[in-house]
């Protein structure tokens, strides 16, 4: 079965700083990726996704992805961050071939401090 | 515009009720799921529907219903049996046969 592990569970960064928030995933074949940003009280927006091709993936607000497969991860990154992106991250996980079922980490809290 | 919309936005459950949660959407999607969200566990799978009539448990369905009678629509049933049922509740869809999923706002039900 897949799973995703993120690691860290609250991060802070200084507004204008850079982030990277880890997720490492457990998959068979090359797995389906995703990452989701989730404001307080409110739903999941999709940030960003990699199915294949290129393994930098670009998304939405200025984030980006890495896929290594080597290193099983699925980082996402974002040069310098504003006090908008303080928010809850998820990771997922899909399987493919039409398998619509997704896994999810347990989340990461970003809090920015000014 | 096109979305999902899950109503209500709060919802309070008496002791030995069901309570039913409201997720429509206007996508044309065929695939819908239901979440459930607590702190630090992130999403849940609890039942989803990849067709009309038809829905399978994910893994935590023990204590919840669901129903899949029109495409737009995916109701959830919060049942009795459901013993602790404070939760954040999230419904999402997606095109048959793709993985990427959208959600809706969510729905927080409480228990009085």
């Amino acid at each position: 079965a897949q799973s995703v592990t993120q690691p860290d569970i609250h991060i802070t960064v200084s507004e204008g700083a850079s982030l990277e928030l880890r997720c490492n995933y457990s998959y068979g074949a090359t797995p389906y990726l995703f990452w989701y940003v989730q404001s307080p009280g409110q739903g999941l927006q999709l940030l960003l996704k990699y199915f294949s091709g290129d393994t930098l993936v670009q998304g939405i607000k200025g984030f980006e992805a890495e896929f290594k497969r080597s290193q099983s991860s699925f980082n996402l990154r974002k040069p310098s961050v504003h006090w908008s992106d303080a928010a809850e991250y998820f990771c997922a996980v899909g399987q493919g071939f039409g398998n619509e079922k997704l896994t999810f980490g347990t989340g990461t809290r970003l809090t920015i401090i000014p | 515009d096109g979305g999902i919309t899950q109503s209500p936005k709060y919802l309070f459950r008496k002791e030995g009720q069901n309570v039913t949660l409201s997720c429509e959407q206007n996508l044309n999607h065929d695939a819908m799921y239901w979440y459930r969200q607590d702190p630090g566990q992130g999403l849940r799978l609890i039942y989803y529907s990849q067709i009309v009539n038809d829905f399978q448990k994910g893994d935590i369905a023990e204590g919840y219903s669901v129903s899949r009678e029109k495409k737009e629509s995916f109701p959830l049933t919060v049942t009795s049996a459901q013993k602790n049922p404070t939760a954040f509740y999230l419904c999402a869809s997606s095109i048959s046969g793709q993985e990427t999923q959208y959600f809706g706002p969510g729905t927080r039900l409480l228990v009085l």
